[in-house]
């Protein structure tokens, strides 16, 4: 039963749009929430992270929403740009700290 | 600063045979964890060290093992291998176990194919 959830696989838009990816967690225990972006043949480099007692978190061109009733968080880049297409991840830290990750969503930013 | 870095990057095997991974962290850290990517399960966390010792072990059979040495790097190894192994391991490092802001470097992977 997956902890985190990525149900969208993949998400195409143009370049200096919004990209908006998304991520589902059935764990109310869960703290601690991080976003990965993975280029092939790199291994995942960290993005961006939010506390469960806050409910944005932002870095430049990204910005993280936590909304703990919903269960639900958000990953926000804005403007996209063609070189932040990649494979995100979203985890979450569980009570003796393992990251438990999703399936991950392609992103691809259109010219 | 030199990144994680693991050994092999690429390794073909077949069906029963052991197979060992290897990873060195970020100078300076001593905590090394490994996870296994699958296509659409995302990573899956496979165990962490620390000072030589596990913390921390996921949801794998016995096949599955690890180790660490004095100088933080660790090792992991597979036996037995089943077609189902193939994938890429990713090994992270950070600085001190666990921890909820503790972040994470991931070394680039070893893509293992079973035949």
């Amino acid at each position: 039963d997956q902890q985190v959830k990525q149900n969208s696989p993949s998400l195409s838009v143009q370049e200096g749009r919004i990209s908006i990816l998304n991520c589902d967690y059935t764990n109310s225990m869960f703290d601690y929430f991080l976003w990965y972006k993975k280029y092939p043949a790199e291994g995942p480099t960290f993005l961006i992270s939010i506390s469960s007692i806050k409910d944005k978190n932002e870095d430049g061109r990204f910005t993280v929403f936590l909304n703990k009733s919903a269960k639900h968080l958000s990953l926000h880049i804005v403007p996209s740009q063609p070189g932040d297409s990649a494979v995100y991840f979203c985890a979450a830290k569980d009570s003796s700290y393992k990251l438990i990750f999703g399936s991950g969503t392609r992103l691809l930013v259109r010219p | 600063k030199a990144g994680v870095t693991q050994t092999p990057r690429y390794l073909i095997k077949t069906r029963g045979q052991q197979v060992t991974l290897s990873c060195s962290p970020i100078s300076g850290h001593r905590s090394v964890s490994w996870y296994q990517q699958t296509p659409g399960q995302g990573l899956q966390f496979l165990f962490e060290y620390f000072s030589e010792t596990q913390r921390n072990k996921g949801n794998f059979p016995g096949r599955f093992s690890g180790r660490q040495f004095s100088n933080s790097r660790s090792e992991m190894n597979v036996s037995t291998l089943e077609l189902g192994d193939s994938a890429l391991y990713l090994c992270a490092s950070s600085m001190r176990p666990g921890g909820t802001s503790e972040t994470q470097y991931f070394g680039p992977g070893t893509r293992l194919l079973v035949l």
